[in-house]
């Protein structure tokens, strides 16, 4: 199986913040990679995927990069809305895994 | 508008069984792979299972791995996870949630149902 590691776990940052979280895969998933946004009590939501295409309607500040097995997502400008648990995703192969999240807290 | 309605969640003791259902609407749902993804309290996010299109292919996580099966009923526009021999570690909050229909990522979600498991 493949194993998903993202760092930090806990981020603590400010509105304007330039902020950038990484996932590893244990062995190479091409571009098969999405995040997610979740916020307490609600659904996760797809930010990006194949690695760094941004879903619709997302706003431009989100971005992705990466192949292989290092992958990152930067948020160029922290916005209020974006204090929230970010999650990366392989579905290069079964079983589809979760990375552990990344918590992104108000400063 | 794409809708994922899932029900079927409660109290069940360890060692029951459950099954849960995800309505689908707003889009052609025998054209796209399913999921099961599920989240413990206070916990991250963990997949669960996964389901072709014409159910030739079924995936599942290890941990669930002989106790529950996935299965859909595309003439019904639905989805359904039969859960048995539940654990204390099965408790959580069960989405349904769609693929983008390029295995790229899982693109609608619903809003989950939740499982306890207890005594």
């Amino acid at each position: 199986d493949i194993q998903l590691t993202q760092s930090p776990s806990f981020l603590s940052a400010s509105v304007g913040d330039r902020v950038t979280i990484t996932c590893r895969a244990s062995q190479g998933i091409t571009s098969y990679l999405a995040w997610y946004q979740q916020k307490p009590g609600k659904a996760p939501k797809l930010l990006i995927y194949a690695a760094s295409t941004l879903q619709s309607g997302v706003p431009s500040r989100f971005s992705g990069s990466g192949s292989g097995t290092e992958f990152t997502l930067t948020i160029t400008s922290l916005q209020p809305e974006d204090f929230a648990t970010y999650y990366c995703q392989q579905l290069n192969s079964y079983p589809r895994t979760f990375g552990q999240g990344t918590k992104v807290e108000s400063k | 508008e794409v809708q994922l309605v899932e029900s079927g969640g409660g109290l069940v003791k360890p060692g029951g069984s459950l099954r849960l259902s995800c309505a689908a609407s707003g889009f052609p749902f025998s054209s796209y792979r399913m999921n099961w993804v599920r989240q413990a309290p206070g916990k991250g996010l963990e997949w669960v299972s996964s389901i072709s299109t014409t159910s030739n292919y079924m995936y599942y996580a290890d941990s669930v791995k002989g106790r529950f099966t996935i299965s859909r009923d595309n003439a019904k526009n639905s989805l359904y996870l039969q859960m048995n021999s539940l654990r204390g570690d099965d408790a959580a909050v069960y989405y349904c949630a769609r693929d983008d229909g390029s295995n790229w990522g899982l693109e609608y979600w619903g809003q989950g149902t939740l499982v306890t498991v207890s005594s």
